[in-house]
């Protein structure tokens, strides 16, 4: 299995809303899900890795308090954007680590799009 | 960390023609090299890994070279179709427990008719 699905598939909110973002692995179970963000015509910036059961670890320049992840089980990730500000406006994808390629190998959501007004 | 550099960032093919996009890595330590495909507004697919105890693999029109000692690996399209046509994006991690992507920057393939 290598099925990744990733809900909203596009959300608009107001400034200072908080909005959450589900990620689910459908067919294998993933310890490790990674969550990105994509500008357009941009490559993927890795914000977060998520690890099931434990906190996740953000990569440098990602604020923790503003970007929420849990983990709470083998198939779900959530990222939380709290506060939402126009500049959080961006393409959020997220990825799982196994499946078929087995480890190391990322099969990615389909993406959510956050429109900040 | 780990830098990866992508060229060339637009590539236009006629449509039979073969298509080659590079990447170099800076990391030693890499060892996992994967490959995705990306059109426009949908999620990045991969299309084909290598690991570091090979030096090239291939399926079907795609296929990947490695080279670990100049830290650079390929990818190779033969007989472009119109449906190649997407951005294609290069990765290098370390395997092992959580191991992150850095991605290359992209190429933007165009295969005409």
């Amino acid at each position: 299995g290598a099925v990744v699905s990733q809900h909203p598939s596009w959300v608009i909110c107001k400034s200072g809303t908080s909005v959450k973002i589900e990620c689910r692995s459908l067919d294998f179970q993933a310890t490790t899900m990674f969550w990105y963000r994509q500008f357009p015509k941009q490559s993927l910036m890795l914000m977060a890795t998520s690890n099931e059961g434990s906190k996740a670890t953000y990569e440098q320049g990602v604020e923790k308090d503003k970007f929420l992840i849990n983990h709470a089980s083998l198939t779900l990730s959530t990222l939380t954007v709290t506060s939402a500000h126009p500049e959080d406006s961006s393409f959020y994808i997220c990825s799982a680590e196994g499946g078929t390629g087995g480890t190391d190998t990322q099969y990615f959501g389909p993406g959510t799009r956050l429109t900040v007004l | 960390g780990e830098n990866v550099e992508q060229h060339p960032s637009t590539l236009s093919v006629q449509e039979g023609d073969s298509a080659v996009i590079k990447c170099t890595y800076s990391d030693s330590a890499s060892n996992y090299f994967p490959w995705y495909k990306q059109e426009l507004g949908k999620r990045p697919q991969l299309i084909i890994d290598i690991r570091s105890n090979v030096g090239e693999k291939k399926d079907q029109r795609i296929a990947v070279t490695l080279n670990k000692t100049a830290k650079h690996f390929s990818l190779h399209i033969t007989e472009t179709q119109p449906e190649d046509s997407a951005v294609y994006f290069c990765a290098a991690s370390i395997t092992g427990t959580a191991s992150k992507l850095t991605f290359g920057t992209g190429t933007r393939l165009q295969v005409t008719l």
